[in-house]
């Protein structure tokens, strides 16, 4: 199973709202990350987790807080987003070590939208 | 500091027309990691192919190739007999000592017409 799922497909919400993207690998995958991608864009890299625990921050603004309740699990809290915030997130997971085999393997993204 | 550079922004070709699209590095880590990655309309990126930068076979599978070459600092990307399914963005990628840690190219996307 090469399969990374991410919910929901699409969201729309104001900029006082408060809403959770989620993201789950059964890989057994122990790296897991958040990207942002814009339109004609790559994707840019937000945080990443190690063995559950954060261990890049790409100084992402604090009303994106990220959770990792277990090594399947990735969650992407927002919370007094802005415009200028909508965009693709993407969820990625790979190995954790170095190596041949640290491809990470994307989601299909959370298309979000802030009014 | 690492960089991949796709200078191709937008490619286009006929059906079966063979097609390379360019990839160009900087790194100063001796282990490094390069992908291609492409990404359809839908938005999910898929993985292609990683390469080692200990290993400079060229690799073929179906009608894809990659031409690895370390003198040139390149990773090049062919496509024969294109297919209108191969339309997408593709994008390259470069991991070094800090491998969690991808830097993509700009992407060039693909269109092929019947």
């Amino acid at each position: 199973d090469t399969e990374v799922t991410q919910t929901p497909k699409h969201l729309v919400m104001g900029m006082t709202n408060k809403k959770s993207l989620k993201c789950e690998q059964h890989m057994g995958h122990r790296a897991m990350y958040w990207y942002k991608q814009k339109a004609k864009k790559p994707p840019e890299l937000m945080f990443v987790y190690s063995y559950e625990k954060l261990s890049i921050n790409e100084s992402v603004p604090s009303r994106f807080s990220p959770e990792c309740p277990n090594s399947s699990l990735l969650n992407l809290h927002l919370h007094a987003l802005q415009p200028e915030d909508s965009a693709l997130y993407l969820c990625a997971s790979s190995q954790v070590k170095a190596g041949p085999y640290n491809e990470q393997f994307f989601g299909p993204g959370t298309r979000l939208t802030v009014l | 500091a690492q960089k991949v550079t796709q200078a191709q922004t937008e490619i286009s070709v006929v059906e079966k027309e063979d097609v390379t699209l360019d990839c160009v590095y900087e790194t100063r880590d001796t282990t490094y990691y390069l992908f291609w990655y492409k990404q359809p309309p839908s938005g999910e990126l898929v993985f292609l192919i990683r390469r080692n930068s200990f290993d400079e076979q060229n690799e073929i599978s179906g009608r894809y190739s990659w031409n690895f070459q370390k003198s040139t600092s390149s990773f090049n990307f062919t496509i024969t007999a294109s297919q209108v399914v191969d339309s997408a963005v593709y994008f390259c990628a470069l991991s070094g000592d800090n491998f969690n840690k991808f830097y993509f190219g700009s992407g060039t996307k693909l269109n092929v017409k019947p």
